[in-house]
């Protein structure tokens, strides 16, 4: 089956200690995205990547870091935690870039700093 | 620069037509449409490119006004299964494959 998977789907973590949320999918997609996602406020992309090797920031990158080495995964790690980094985080591919291609997204990380 | 989607929300009987609206103060590539259920993922509804081309679903219908810089998604005879907050995405040219996202406008449907 075609997806995008993340893990773990719910976090519960204390300020300041680093963790990393993955993502993966199995279509081949050159495109992959995490964006995180608050009341009122819509998806906020943090970082997305054309490729292996190329990543590139979104709008709301400070506190975030990305890694792609391989093609499949796509992986969000913050480094120290902070309170207002609580929300829903989501991870889309896509097979080229955005335009004119359907997002796939995974199920979402439900990320809670105390 | 994050796109203005209006109503904010809409209360529909079954059966009754709805229309969702993206506006933008930017000229725009393309603009995406997708619905998300209560805690869950969005899911793709359609896209719209400057040119006229489309690609979705066959149930929705939207257009795009490219000199307007808005969008319109069309609901005709809600099912229930329409219930959801759509979000519209929009990418600007030369924007390097950016999409910009709208607040959502949250839908509901009633029997």
């Amino acid at each position: 089956e075609a997806q995008v998977t993340q893990n773990p789907r719910y976090l519960i973590t204390v300020t300041g200690k680093k963790l990393t949320v993955t993502c993966s999918q199995n279509m081949n997609h050159e495109y992959m995205s995490w964006y995180r996602q608050d009341p009122g406020l819509g998806l906020r992309q943090i970082y997305y990547s054309m490729n292996v090797e190329v990543t590139d920031k979104g709008d709301v990158p400070e506190g975030y870091k990305v890694s792609r080495k391989e093609k499949r995964n796509f992986p969000l790690i913050l480094e120290s935690p902070s309170p207002n980094q609580t929300s829903l985080y989501f991870c889309a591919s896509s097979p080229g870039q955005p335009f004119g291609e359907e997002q796939y997204f995974g199920p979402g990380t439900r990320l809670t700093v105390t | 620069q994050q796109p203005v989607q209006s109503p904010q929300a809409v209360i529909l009987r079954e059966g009754e037509d709805a229309v969702i609206n993206c506006s933008s103060s930017k000229a725009l590539y393309s603009v995406h449409w997708y619905r998300q259920k209560h805690g869950e993922a969005p899911i793709f509804l359609m896209i719209l490119l400057k040119g006229g081309e489309q690609k979705g679903h066959d149930k929705i219908s939207a257009s795009f006004n490219e000199k307007k810089q808005q969008s319109s998604l069309y609901l005709t005879a809600s099912q229930l299964s329409y219930s959801g907050t759509y979000f519209c995405g929009t990418e600007l040219p030369f924007s390097n494959y950016q999409l910009i996202w709208g607040a959502g406008t949250k839908l509901i449907i009633k029997p």
